[in-house]
């Protein structure tokens, strides 16, 4: 069965600072990976996707992660976090074709601090 | 393009009730999923459509669950003898096949 681990629960980092959010994901194939955000009140947004090629994606918002086949990771960064970064963010995997269902970590929430 | 759009937004029932919600999915898309998000916990899938043929249904979802898909289109999840573990926010979102999820604002459930 398909899963995705948050380890870090909760993460705090200085505004300016920079910032990578954990993600493993087990999956028997080639997996189709996403990250969301949502902030508080709103809405799940896509922040970025890998589906094959290039194992660096680019995002919105500056963000981009990496796919690592060999750690079964995606970990999502971002250079310089924003106040406005400050939200609960989602990794997710599902797979290509057939009946693949995408299914959601737990979260992780970040704050960010001036 | 008008995104996925749930109805109603919140809906607060009596322990026992039956509740529906319903989703309209962006138009061309011919995926549709149904997740339940509590508090400080990531979307849980319960179901997902393609067209209207119900593909997977979560092993974890009661028999007091069901969604309907019936012309493809919009959907419904509905929730009979509701208990105040049911109480929730409710997701929608759709996909083309292989496209990432767009989801809907949700529908806040609240059993008293």
């Amino acid at each position: 069965a398909q899963s995705v681990t948050q380890p870090d629960i909760h993460i705090t980092v200085s505004e300016g600072a920079s910032l990578e959010l954990r993600c493993n994901y087990s999956y028997g194939a080639t997996p189709y990976l996403f990250w969301y955000v949502q902030s508080p009140g709103q809405g799940l947004q896509l922040l970025l996707k890998y589906f094959s090629g290039d194992t660096l994606v680019q995002g919105i918002k500056g963000f981009e992660a990496e796919f690592k086949r060999s750690q079964s990771s995606f970990n999502l960064r971002k250079p310089s976090v924003h106040w406005s970064d400050a939200a609960e963010y989602f990794c997710a995997v599902g797979g290509s074709g057939g009946y693949q269902k995408v299914t959601f970590g737990t979260g992780t929430k970040l704050q960010v601090i001036p | 393009d008008t995104g996925v759009s749930q109805d109603p937004r919140h809906k607060i029932t009596k322990r026992g009730q039956n509740v529906t919600f319903r989703c309209d999915p962006i138009s061309e898309h011919n995926r549709l999923y149904w997740y339940r998000q509590t508090l400080g916990q990531g979307p849980e899938f319960l179901t997902y459509f393609q067209n209207e043929a119900q593909l997977e249904k979560s092993r974890l979802l009661s028999d007091r669950f069901s969604a309907e898909r019936p012309k493809g289109s919009f959907s419904t999840l509905e929730i009979q003898r509701t208990e105040q573990g049911d109480s929730a926010m409710y997701l929608c979102a759709s996909s083309l096949v292989d496209g990432e999820l767009f989801f809907g604002e949700g529908s806040r459930l609240t059993v008293l």
